[in-house]
């Protein structure tokens, strides 16, 4: 069974930094592409980062290109979003999702606020 | 950048209705195009993969149809368990986009 767990959301300050964490299993990791997609309160879906089976390639949304980084652990089925410069905007629940996004966690809720 | 513009943005609809949801796409992404039924609290589902693919263990139906830049999702008979929000995304080209959601509501 395909599993997505993620961790690390809490209560941070504007300016902050927070790093996520999604651990896998029931499937073949490093096959994968692994991406980051979160819902800020009321709106809708946003697909916010990208990273390869190896590790190669990262993509990233403009809203946080240069705050946010993707990567990934392949032995120990794990991506991770390390978010720096954190801004009240960025308030949402975040998820991991596998692939051309088959698979979803169950998302971890990021604050920020002063 | 792909921009996916959906629509309507909401609906009412009651059960057993026959509802469609279109999303059209800024350019051709051919057929790189999932559908995705999101309820409050939970993690969001694909309905559909490769704009007409049925993703397993999902109802018959829900369909999807189109290619290039015009997509649909089709509920032929609404039942009280569809009442959420659908998303279409792109995955043709980063980066990756969502159509801006609608939501399915009971009349």
């Amino acid at each position: 069974e395909v599993q997505l767990a993620e961790s690390g959301g809490g209560l941070v300050k504007p300016g902050g930094s927070l790093r996520l964490s999604c651990r896998v299993s029931g499937f073949t990791f490093d096959s994968y592409t692994m991406n980051w997609v979160r819902q800020a309160p009321g709106e809708g879906l946003e697909w916010i980062s990208s990273i390869s089976g190896t590790g190669t390639y990262k993509s990233y949304a403009g809203s946080v290109k240069g705050r946010f980084t993707i990567s990934r652990d392949n032995a120990r089925n794990s991506v991770y979003l390390q978010m720096n410069s954190l801004r009240a905007e960025d308030r949402a629940v975040y998820y991991c999702a596998r692939g051309v996004i088959d698979y979803w966690g169950q998302g971890t809720l990021v604050t920020v606020s002063s | 950048d792909i921009q996916m513009t959906q629509s309507p943005s909401s609906l009412s609809a009651s059960v057993g209705d026959r509802v469609t949801i279109t999303c059209r796409a800024s350019q051709g992404i051919r057929d790189d195009l999932g559908w995705y039924q999101h309820k409050p609290g939970k993690a969001p589902e694909r309905l559909i993969y490769a704009a007409s693919n049925l993703q397993s263990g999902v109802p018959s139906r829900f369909s999807g149809s189109g290619s290039g830049t015009e997509f649909t999702l089709t509920i032929s008979s609404l039942q009280p368990e569809d009442f959420a929000t659908y998303y279409c995304l792109q995955h043709n080209s980063y980066p990756w986009t969502f159509g801006q959601g609608t939501k399915v509501e009971i009349k």
